[in-house]
């Protein structure tokens, strides 16, 4: 199973980059990477997803190393309505077994004025 | 509009007392999924359906059932066998292809056992 591990928690500050930092040391041939963003009594929503290098969009980049067994998010420029937990997902529910479907403890980010 | 839905936003119960809690999605997505999320923790995978009438265990089942005889709906239901049942439940759907999915969340229903 391809278990994540995520720090706790972050802090940063209004116009800062902040990068999260997932590590997947078990992650499959077929597993992609995926991130969402949870505000307080609300349900996830999905940021950014990808399998290898780097991937961007309008809200966020996603950075993946050679060997896969780590991934890192990055916000530009965040606000303060950025601050809320983020997870990072690692597997392929499509095809696999329920028991792979693992969202992580998540990283609780805190950004100030 | 397009989304997933969720009923009760908050819901009561009494102890040894079953109960339903309703998801539907118009978003013609083929998989859909159930999580608990206690305080402060992540989310955690009752069960899973790929498809209609048929769906898996995930980590925490136990004390938990659920049906899937239409595409859009995906009830769950927490019996009295669950000894900690008071919990946030997100439900979510997904399209189901490759690669993983998205999984679009619903706005949860907050369940207190009393």
């Amino acid at each position: 199973l391809a278990k994540t591990t995520q720090p706790i928690s972050m802090d940063s500050y209004e116009g800062q980059e902040v990068n999260i930092t997932c590590s997947h040391n078990n992650i499959a041939t077929n597993d992609y990477i995926t991130w969402y963003q949870q505000f307080p009594s609300q349900g996830p929503r999905f940021i950014i997803q990808g399998y290898k290098t780097k991937v961007t969009n309008e809200v966020a980049s996603l950075f993946i190393p050679a060997d896969r067994k780590s991934s890192t998010l990055s916000l530009p420029r965040v606000s303060l309505s950025d601050t809320a937990v983020y997870y990072c997902l690692v597997g392929v529910p499509a095809y696999s077994s329920a028991s792979k479907i693992i969202f992580g403890s998540g990283t609780r980010l805190s950004i100030r004025p | 509009d397009g989304g997933i839905t969720q009923s009760p936003k908050y819901l009561f119960r009494k102890e040894g007392q079953n109960v339903t809690l309703s998801c539907e999605q118009n978003l013609n997505h083929d998989a859909m999924y159930w999580y608990r999320q206690d305080p402060g923790q992540g989310l955690r995978l009752i069960y899973y359906s790929q498809i209609v009438n048929d769906f898996q265990k995930g980590d925490i089942a136990e004390g938990y059932s659920v049906s899937r005889e239409k595409k859009e709906s995906f009830p769950l239901t927490v019996t009295s066998a669950q000894k900690n049942p008071t919990a946030f439940y997100l439900c979510a759907s997904s399209r189901g292809g490759p690669p993983l999915d998205t999984q679009y969340f619903g706005p949860g229903t907050r369940l207190t056992v009393l």
